[in-house]
């Protein structure tokens, strides 16, 4: 149980297009979703937590109009990353929980290289 | 402000030696604390989750204990498929997971 999926697994694109990426609970209902990016190396770091039908809560320094999320239904969340550049490339994580408060599960991870 | 550190950066173990890893928390509210796995190139997977000092869980061969400031995670004659990074994330009362940098931990055959 506590399945999390994520689409695509990696992505290649080039320097000014957009990006979507998919993150799906796949048998539990997710209260609330969350996206990290984590740097080689490093620790994971939150960008964003969602509530279905409500807006995103951005973190400090997350450029929410350049990191679009959409969290459509209790089941999926969207993370679409506008006008991408270099920078940008990194591992995106979301996670999901099915309470408001305690553990949440992750997915595998997408790979984003930015040309 | 929240703080999580881990300690060692990295660790390298024979198979069947037995170690343990600290994590060290500063945290407001603290609701959970969890502790994960990462492969590289993976996203984290569930371990544990302990919600006030004195309690402990075992899966195999991982126990995970903890005080009011800091949790362990024991490791009873590990094998090489538990080489992996090991991340431990306290929840306070924002919901959210403070990440530490995370233990690397090897397991020589």
């Amino acid at each position: 149980g506590a399945v999390v999926s994520q689409h695509p697994s990696r992505v290649i694109c080039k320097s000014g297009t957009s990006v979507k990426i998919e993150c799906r609970s796949l048998d539990f209902q997710a209260t609330t979703m969350f996206w990290y990016r984590q740097f080689p190396k490093q620790s994971l770091m939150l960008m964003a937590t969602s509530n279905e039908g409500s807006k995103a809560t951005y973190e400090q320094g997350v450029e929410k109009d350049k990191f679009l999320i959409n969290h459509a239904s209790l089941t999926l969340s969207t993370l679409t990353v506008t006008s991408a550049h270099p920078e940008d490339s990194s591992f995106y994580i979301c996670s999901a929980s099915p309470t408001l408060v305690g553990e949440q599960y992750f997915g595998p991870g997408t790979r984003l290289t930015v040309t | 402000e929240d703080q999580v550190t881990q300690s060692p950066e990295a660790l390298r173990l024979q198979e069947g030696e037995s170690s343990s890893l600290n994590c060290s928390y500063t945290v407001s509210g603290l609701r959970g604390l969890f502790w994960y796995r990462q492969d590289p190139g993976k996203g984290p997977e569930f371990l544990f989750t302990l919600y006030s000092a004195g309690e402990e869980k075992e899966k195999e061969r991982l126990k995970a204990t903890l005080t009011k400031k800091e949790s362990f995670l024991h490791i009873t004659a590990p094998k090489p498929e538990d080489s992996a990074t090991y991340l431990c994330a306290p929840q306070g009362g924002a919901q959210k997971l403070v990440f530490g940098q995370g233990t690397r931990l090897t397991i020589n055959p």
